[in-house]
């Protein structure tokens, strides 16, 4: 079983769609990233979280240490918001490896 | 402020070539990532410098992978010989050293193509 694993693995919606990923946990971390990697392009990081909320323009990200459990949140999805999403963790033993789940690949038809 | 700058963008080798892949990470990034990602995977770790000594090569192929980083700053990443199980993007990032909770700066990968 993977450390990190992401649902779902792949999400079509319509535009203007509230979105959801889901990213769960097995590990003991000390941060978790989620990141977005579009076709052809190399990864941006969106959020980095340690505990609770984080807000920037349309996307929400919330962590629940407690239940090894994150979830990013796009509202009024647009489809320049076509891409991959991938929950990373960081290891609490380890010398800052980042542990990845294997992606959400995200299409916004128009 | 500069991001990561990686080189070539795309490469196509034939199998049993070598091919090289440069990284420059943000300008006082201690600590130096190379990743393989192969398509519908999430990336992988193959190696972590911190300066210019190794932290972690665990995940190394290291009969034909090596990778350095001479003056802490810049690293070459290298596959020799190259197989068609290779095909993937090598990502590079860069984070600050000092704190356990430091955000990572990915580059915009290598596409290698091996055929």
């Amino acid at each position: 079983k993977n450390e990190v694993e992401q649902s779902p693995q792949n999400l079509t919606a319509q535009e203007g769609e509230f979105i959801t990923i889901n990213c769960s946990y097995s590990v003991g971390i000390s941060a978790l990233h989620w990141l977005q990697q579009h076709p052809g392009g190399g990864i941006v990081s969106l959020f980095m979280l340690s505990s609770g909320k984080k807000k920037h323009g349309r996307l929400i990200a919330t962590i629940n240490i407690q239940e090894k459990h994150s979830s990013l949140h796009i509202t009024a999805s647009h489809p320049r918001d076509s891409a991959v999403y991938i929950c990373a963790v960081k290891r609490i033993q380890g010398a800052q490896k980042l542990v990845f789940g294997q992606g959400t690949r995200l299409t916004i038809n128009p | 402020e500069a991001g990561v700058a990686q080189s070539p963008r795309y490469k196509i080798i034939e199998k049993r070539q070598s091919v090289a892949f440069w990284c420059n990470p943000i300008s006082g990034h201690a600590t130096l990532y190379w990743y393989q990602q192969i398509l519908g995977q999430g990336p992988k770790l193959l190696i972590q410098f911190q300066n210019n000594g190794v932290v972690d090569d665990s995940q190394l192929p290291k009969d034909r992978f090596s990778a350095e980083r001479l003056k802490g700053v810049d690293s070459t990443l290298k596959i020799q010989p190259a197989k068609l199980e290779d095909s993937a993007v090598y990502l590079c990032a860069s984070s600050p050293w000092g704190e356990v909770r430091n955000t990572i700066y990915f580059g915009e990968g290598s596409w290698l193509t091996v055929v």
